[in-house]
């Protein structure tokens, strides 16, 4: 199973959106409703901050949302903040309890 | 609250063998998956497989069948990987997570801090 694909950067000033790509396959992003989000900063453990494609966990604002349109699925952060800089990984269920992640996308803030 | 506590930092050498843990907390350990996640140094996230609580029964990505093994103890609500010869390409952090938020679902929820492994040839 091969890495989803992701941007390797993007960057945005306070205040703007950011849309992030995960292109994937047949066989994992188009398959079903279950492509997840991470957000992970440096040194720390990795977040989820969206599931099932569009719902967040408690806590996570609601500057980030997501969606899915064949075998891509987007990551939308709105209204850019300094602390949204880091890694995001979308990830993505495959059947009988196995993941691919994406390659990772390091978000900057101008 | 759930937790997921891992074992400490461990420096190696190649053919060394090795186990680091996973001990979990907050819930109940045999109704949740808890599956692993590699991070090699400045590199991204790999899917190394994953065990269920109740019966062990454990799903290994073909990248990793063979190279290591995944096994818990729901008397100490403790999940492991270990390796029985480390190679220098071993070194990495690994993240245990449990499956879902819930009570099912196939997000990764609850992350572990993480165990840095250093391998050295």
């Amino acid at each position: 199973q091969s890495a989803l694909t992701q941007p390797r950067s993007v960057s945005g000033s306070p205040g703007q959106s950011v849309i992030i790509s995960c292109t994937g396959t047949t066989n994992d992003i188009a398959r079903d409703q279950y492509v997840t989000w991470y957000q992970q900063n440096p040194g720390k453990a990795p977040k989820l901050i969206v599931y099932d494609v569009t719902r967040r966990p408690s806590g996570v604002p609601d500057r980030f949302s997501g969606s899915k349109s064949g075998n891509t699925a987007s990551l939308i952060i709105s209204g850019l903040q300094a602390e949204d800089e880091g890694d995001y990984y979308c990830c993505s269920y495959v059947g009988d309890y196995s993941y691919v992640f994406g390659s990772g996308t390091k978000v900057t803030v101008l | 609250e759930v937790q997921l506590v891992q074992s400490g930092a461990e420096v190696k050498k190649a053919g060394d063998s090795l186990k680091i843990s996973c001990k979990a907390s907050g819930y109940t350990f045999t109704r949740y998956w808890i599956g692993w996640v590699r991070q090699r140094p400045g590199k991204g996230l790999e899917w190394m497989g994953i065990i269920y609580g109740s019966d062990s029964d454990t799903r290994y990505s073909p990248s990793f069948q063979g190279q290591v093994t995944i096994s818990a103890d729901k008397s100490i609500g403790t999940a492991y990987v270990q390796w029985s010869s480390l190679k220098a390409s071993d070194t990495a952090i690994y993240y245990c997570a449990r499956l879902s938020l819930g009570y099912s679902g196939y997000e990764l929820g609850y992350w572990g801090q993480g165990t840095l492994v250093t391998v050295s040839s």
